[in-house]
């Protein structure tokens, strides 16, 4: 069965260093997104992405952070200079549509420990 | 922001009966409404999902019910199984998949 795969599994970083977060989504998926879900709080929107560029994006999605599709493949997300309450375990998706089923199909996730 | 809300961090059920998930939610304008079920060290995993215009939906041994004028969804397990032992978490999404979740119910269904 497809499924979205994500690299690193845990990142540790200092505080102010970039981080690059990889997925690979399902490969017929033409929408990305990432999420993310601080520990013990809910799963929470950052940014979907369809056709090269940002569609959407979240309040928490400031300039620290970008997105991209450098190949046919991969969805990366950069933290350019990261914060302590940047740690958290974010999940990237993909999805055939992106409308009307909400039915996303999540990667296992990339913990982010910030110190 | 609580637009989903899911008021029960845990449940603990016996194998075999019936456990009831809720959910409530403060935004009117949602279009659908689903159920993820997330193990740990993994990804949400869609369950099942509705539509805004239906109030049921059933699937195996998950059915959704939605309630619009109460603002309230539930997700019904019968009959639960130990493997259902999970985070159960309700998200609404409106015209794009940009999804709002509730904070998670912890299901532990006892053998």
């Amino acid at each position: 069965e497809p499924e979205v795969t994500q690299t690193p599994s845990h990142q540790v970083t200092q505080m102010g260093q970039e981080v690059i977060l990889r997925c690979v989504p399902i490969s017929n998926h033409l929408y990305f997104y990432w999420y993310r879900q601080i520990l013990g709080q809910k799963v929470e929107f950052l940014v979907s992405f369809y056709n090269n560029e940002i569609s959407e994006k979240s309040e928490i999605f400031d300039d620290q952070f970008s997105v991209e599709r450098p190949d046919g493949s991969n969805f990366t997300l950069k933290i350019r200079s990261t914060k302590l309450e940047d740690s958290a375990m974010y999940f990237c998706a993909s999805s055939a549509m992106d409308r009307g089923t909400g039915e996303l199909f999540f990667g296992e996730g990339s913990r982010l420990t910030v110190l | 922001d609580q637009q989903v809300k899911q008021n029960s961090p845990s449940l603990s059920v016996q194998e075999g009966r019936i456990s009831i998930l809720n959910c409530d939610y403060t935004n009117s304008m949602f279009d659908y409404f689903l159920w993820y079920k997330k193990y740990p060290a993994e990804g949400p995993t869609f369950l099942i999902s509705i539509s805004s215009i239906k109030d049921k939906n059933e699937d195996g041994r998950f059915t959704v019910f939605l309630n619009k004028s109460a603002k309230h969804l539930s997700l019904h397990i019968v009959p639960s199984q130990p493997g259902d032992s999970a985070v159960y978490f309700c998200a609404a999404g409106g015209a794009t998949n940009k999804l709002i979740f509730g904070t998670g119910t912890l299901l532990a269904v006892q053998p």
